[in-house]
């Protein structure tokens, strides 16, 4: 199993343009959600998804679009990136998230730094 | 709204000793709590889980604890080394709750 991919790794904009991060993952599972880290700020939930077709606002969505069409991609689209979405990017996926039987673990990606002149 | 505070930003333990990181919420009573591990340029790792009828909880070297009462839980590393220096993050949440937030981590870095 790959886990969470994230692409790409790092990427650079202009102000202005816009771009779509990837994340895939390969382990079924239903809970799917991006993270923007700061410094100082921890890891801050943009958008959620539980399952594909549904998706939800986390706390800072503002600026982000997301889509679920298959259970296992989740891409982030930036339409008109802002220097205030300069950040590293988390992807992550979990079978529950719900808790209960399970740990509901959340399974990370590798991250994609964005820097936004 | 919600609170979650961890103890201090960075945390400096001398090789050996027991490292403890605090973790406390405000303004919610969370069932669950996770504890995940990141290293630098990496993603979160999950470490542990405990539920808040277990109080204490342990793996290996790693021991969590979950006072309801006091809105905390402590995090130990004991007899600590320079591999576990690294930034440690808490998630308190609920049952059905989909939105997992975070505290914002303490950098723990063990002296040699």
């Amino acid at each position: 199993n790959a886990g969470v991919t994230q692409t790409p790794k790092f990427q650079v904009l202009k102000t202005g343009q816009s771009m779509t991060l990837q994340c895939a993952q390969d382990m079924n599972h239903e809970y799917m959600s991006w993270y923007r880290q700061d410094p100082g700020m921890g890891l801050r939930l943009i958008h959620y998804s539980v399952g594909a077709g549904i998706t939800d606002q986390g706390e800072v969505p503002n600026g982000y679009n997301v889509s679920r069409s298959t259970t296992e991609d989740f891409p982030l689209r930036l339409l008109s990136a802002a220097p205030s979405q300069t950040s590293v990017y988390f992807c992550a996926s979990s079978y529950s998230i719900a808790g209960g039987a399970s740990t509901g673990e959340l399974f990370f990606g590798e991250g994609s730094r964005l820097t936004v002149l | 709204s919600q609170k979650i505070e961890q103890n201090s930003e960075a945390l400096n333990i001398q090789e050996g000793k027991t490292a403890t990181l605090t973790c406390n919420y405000t303004n919610y009573s969370p069932a669950y709590l996770q504890w995940y591990r990141q290293d630098p340029g990496r993603g979160p790792v999950f470490l542990l889980l405990i539920r808040e009828n277990e109080k204490e909880k342990r793996k290996e070297r790693l021991k969590v604890t979950f006072d309801t009462t006091l809105k905390q839980s402590l995090f130990h590393i004991t007899a600590s080394q320079p591999a576990d220096s690294a930034t440690y993050l808490c998630a308190p949440y609920n049952f059905g709750n989909e939105k997992l937030t975070f505290g914002t981590g303490t950098r723990l870095t063990i002296i040699p």
